[in-house]
């Protein structure tokens, strides 16, 4: 069974510039998950979708960053503009439904803003 | 307000040697329970959970918990560390409506040889 898919995994850019984020869930996944962690910091919640809906959205920074989760299965994050602290790795995660505590988490995407 | 606190920001056990990684929780009613593996440039992977029953809940990789509601504890053990174990793990919580999961800041374990 394949993993949890995101890209790009490394991303450069200066403050101002735009920049987006893919993942594609575990085939089935109703529920994705959007994490930011800076370094040395454990996982912050920055939104979750339910199918195409979002769940809770509460922590995302809604000026800079926007999230879409298309025909319940792909989803993108954007920033714009970025900010020095954006530079965090971006954690895509799927379950297979809310409830079970286990999430699968792809390898991440890790954005450095100069 | 709710919160996950994993005390040692790192931990150096000997290889061969036994493991405790703490977690302490602060939330209104007793929540779900959880520990999370992250290997260097891999995403994480659950180790294991707590819902309800059986306060030691067994893990993969060898690795058991204890929840102990007096102390709103959750410690992270195993008997004999692998140099393999070497990563960073998160003690996680998430209230019963399991609306959201809120992790600790993590405890980075090295295995001396």
């Amino acid at each position: 069974e394949a993993g949890v898919a995101q890209s790009p995994r490394y991303k450069i850019i200066e403050k101002r510039q735009s920049v987006a984020f893919w993942c594609n869930p575990i085939s089935g996944h109703a529920t994705l998950y959007w994490y930011q962690q800076i370094l040395g910091q454990g996982p912050k919640l920055l939104i979750q979708f339910q199918n195409n809906g979002v769940v809770d959205d509460s922590q995302l920074p809604k000026d800079r960053f926007s999230a879409e989760r298309l025909k319940g299965v792909d989803s993108t994050l954007k920033i714009q503009p970025a900010k020095l602290e954006d530079s965090a790795v971006y954690l895509c995660a799927s379950s297979l439904e809310r409830g079970t505590g286990e999430l699968f988490f792809g390898e991440g995407s890790r954005l450095t803003v100069l | 307000a709710q919160s996950v606190t994993q005390p040692d920001i790192h931990i150096t056990v000997s290889e061969g040697a036994s493991l405790e990684l703490r977690c302490n929780y602060s939330y209104g009613a007793t929540p779900y329970l959880f520990w999370y593996v992250q290997s260097p440039g891999q995403g994480l992977q659950l180790l294991l959970k707590y819902f309800s029953g059986d306060t030691l809940v067994q893990g993969i990789k060898g690795f058991e918990a204890e929840f102990k509601r007096s102390q709103s504890s959750f410690n992270l053990r195993k008997p004999s560390v692998h140099w393999s174990d070497a990563a960073e793990y998160f003690c996680a919580v998430a209230p019963r409506d399991f609306q959201k999961l809120v992790f600790g800041t993590g405890t980075r374990l090295l295995v001396s040889p």
